[in-house]
């Protein structure tokens, strides 16, 4: 799977959009990009994926470069129980270890009264 | 409601000692997991399920066995815990299908500490 690189820590003032980056410049064809929020030592949650178009859900929107070597997770209205560590992971779809999630060091998002 | 539950929550134990942490899903997923999470190191696959009664190891096996004999539940064994083996565990769960990747969803997580 594809390495990833993300800010240690960003900052968010409430109400507004957070935009969270994320690099994965060897990416392959067949990798998809997922994040999901870790919350105060609970479990992990899933947010979004994508392969090359935009996405976008209750949650989040994704956005992919059209090289696809980097993304960006918009959280359009950030509240306090937003703050999280942010994870951007990259993974084939399918295949015989689809399972496994790599998890690195991740975003520290702190959103701001 | 669809959930992934894990139990104790928290434990303290005593080196050698043998403990079980219980996972069990309602969602009926076929792929199970376990999870280590340390300070400064993220979460890490220790072992890992496909389907009832079919394990195999994750990055981290070491000191832990598996059992998958129900659909639903994937305990967590270990045999004789040691100080290292002190961490945060996840348990997850996913539907399995060989074309896709479904997201995962993850327990509250189980504090061990190992003394």
């Amino acid at each position: 799977d594809a390495k990833t690189t993300q800010p240690p820590s960003m900052d968010c003032a409430e109400g507004r959009a957070a935009n969270l980056p994320c690099n994965h410049s060897t990416i392959s064809g067949n990798e998809y990009v997922y994040w999901y929020r870790q919350i105060h030592s609970q479990g992990p949650q899933y947010i979004i994926h994508g392969l090359k178009n935009n996405e976008t859900n209750e949650m989040a929107s994704l956005i992919i470069t059209e090289d696809r070597k980097s993304s960006t997770l918009i959280l359009p209205h950030a509240t306090l129980r937003d703050t999280a560590v942010y994870y951007c992971i990259v993974r084939v779809g399918g295949g015989t270890s689809y399972g496994k999630l790599t998890f690195g060091q991740g975003t520290i998002l702190t959103v701001h009264p | 409601e669809a959930q992934v539950t894990q139990n104790p929550r928290y434990l303290i134990t005593v080196t050698g000692k043998k403990l079980t942490v219980t996972c069990s899903q309602n969602m009926n997923h076929e792929y199970m997991s376990w999870y280590r999470q340390d300070p400064g190191l993220g979460l890490r696959q220790i072992y890992y399920s496909m389907n009832v009664e079919v394990t195999d190891k994750g990055d981290v096996p070491e000191g832990y066995k598996v059992s998958r004999k129900e659909k639903r539940n994937f305990p967590l064994i270990l045999e004789s815990p040691s100080p290292n083996q002190t961490s945060l565990y996840f348990c997850a769960s996913s539907p399995l299908a060989v074309s896709r990747t479904y997201e995962q969803y993850f327990g509250p997580g189980t504090r061990l500490t190992v003394t």
